[in-house]
């Protein structure tokens, strides 16, 4: 089955370290993968996609996030981390066959001050 | 102006009864979806709607029925309420062209009693 994997629950980084949210996939053919963040209380936003192209895509809010293929990873990630950053943060893959979007179960960015 | 309008945004219920959620996108998207969020945050697609036809339909209960009035309304009527159907439902839209960017509504928070 196609499917994306957030290995962590929560993630602690100190304010102005770079952070890394992990994301692995298991899809046929070529993937399509995103990065949603969702406030408390409030819906998802898109934050990047990787369709094809570079490896290494840009979004919003100073994220990137690396498509790596042998490692089959789309890791989110970001140089500096503000206090603000802290949200809960989804990784998608568009199943082009059924035209959805699956998620995987979310990861809890801290970022402490 | 709110591109993904979902009402109401809360909704406390007693069992048994019938509840229905509206949705309302004005970015001209040809694709609507509803999701579910549980409370351990994971999200689950439920339906999708193309240009007011039903494209998926997941293993949802028959309980739940989505109309599709047009293109920019997604309404989701749920008979019978269960306990388990406690949950946020947010509404999402895209353009067809664009793969896998949503933009998602506020959530609709249901508390079944």
């Amino acid at each position: 089955a196609q499917s994306v994997a957030q290995p962590e629950d929560q993630v602690n980084v100190a304010e102005g370290n770079p952070l890394t949210v992990k994301c692995t996939y298991s899809v046929s053919g070529n993937p399509y993968l995103f990065w949603y963040v969702q406030y408390p209380n409030r819906g998802l936003q898109f934050l990047l996609k990787y369709i094809t192209g570079d490896n290494l895509v840009k979004g919003s809010y100073g994220f990137e996030a690396e498509f790596n293929k042998s490692q089959t990873s789309f890791h989110l990630k970001k140089p500096s981390a503000l206090v603000s950053d802290s949200a809960l943060y989804f990784c998608g893959h568009y199943m082009n066959r059924d035209d959805k979007i699956i998620f995987g179960k979310g990861t809890r960015l801290h970022i402490l001050p | 102006d709110t591109a993904v309008s979902q009402t109401p945004k809360y909704l406390v219920t007693q069992m048994g009864n019938d509840k229905s959620i509206k949705c309302e996108q004005n970015l001209g998207h040809d694709t609507m979806y509803w999701y579910k969020q549980d409370s351990k945050k994971f999200l689950k697609i439920m339906f999708s709607y193309n240009n007011k036809e039903l494209i998926i339909n997941e293993t949802v209960p028959n309980r739940f029925s989505p109309k599709s009035p047009d293109k920019a309304h997604l309404n989701l009527h749920i008979n019978s309420l269960e306990l388990g159907d406690s949950a946020v439902y947010f509404c999402a839209s895209r353009r067809r062209e664009n793969t896998g960017e949503l933009f998602f509504g506020e959530g609709s928070r249901l508390t079944v009693l």
